[in-house]
């Protein structure tokens, strides 16, 4: 079956504008998760869902950074004022439960001039 | 504390060569370890994992073993290929929903 996928695969915009960023999970995995991943750094988690609700969004690093699932599907991440250390790119993932193996989209690389 | 080290990369190896990537954890209780890969342009993708103590995980020719004693899941190839040539990450998780992962290792498979 399909995949994750996510869109754009790029972006680029300019410092102060408003970017959403699109995941669609695997069909009936009820668990996505998002990540950032900076140049030549780690994965850093910032959010994950269980069904449509958000448990913990300690992860996102500022409130610039918002996200929401609707329907238990697709999830949006909403970054506001983009400022140019959010540079990166952004990789979404899914599981069928919480602990379950994560599969993941092929990011969206965010560019900030 | 929670955390995940891997040794820095790159490695560059010559075909046929044998590869070690070292990874270490820190945890409390017992977490599922894994090591993702990242083929260039590709998103990552689970190579293997092991969820309890000295389970072995395997894919591909590239094998890791979970050691308690040792807190290590060191992933191991017997013969590299220029096809091997990616970014290998070291994660755990945490009982929970969060995954822990480390920096990433770059390999360098030369023909």
């Amino acid at each position: 079956g399909a995949g994750v996928s996510q869109s754009p695969s790029n972006k680029v915009t300019e410092k102060g504008k408003d970017v959403e960023l699109r995941c669609d999970p695997i069909s009936g995995h009820t668990a996505l998760y998002w990540y950032r991943q900076s140049l030549g750094q780690g994965l850093e988690f910032l959010i994950y869902f269980q069904g449509n609700s958000a448990p913990d969004k300690s992860g996102l690093p500022s409130d610039r950074f918002s996200a929401e699932r609707t329907g238990g599907s697709v999830s949006t991440l909403t970054i506001q004022r983009t400022q140019q250390e959010d540079s990166a790119v952004y990789l979404c993932a899914s599981s069928l439960i919480i602990t379950d193996t994560q599969y993941f989209g092929p990011g969206t690389r965010l560019t900030v001039l | 504390g929670n955390s995940v080290t891997q040794m820095e990369g790159p490695v560059t190896l010559s075909e046929e060569a044998f590869l070690t990537i070292n990874c270490t954890y820190t945890a409390t209780g017992y977490p599922s370890l894994f090591w993702y890969v990242q083929y260039p342009g590709e998103g990552l993708q689970l190579l293997l994992k092991a969820t309890k103590a000295d389970d072995k995980g395997s894919n591909k020719g590239f094998e890791a073993t979970y050691r308690k004693e040792t807190t290590s899941f060191h992933l191991e190839k017997g013969s590299v290929q220029v096809s091997d040539s990616a970014v290998y990450f070291c994660a755990r998780n945490t009982g929970g929903f969060k995954t822990i992962f480390g920096a990433g290792t770059r390999l360098f498979v030369k023909a």
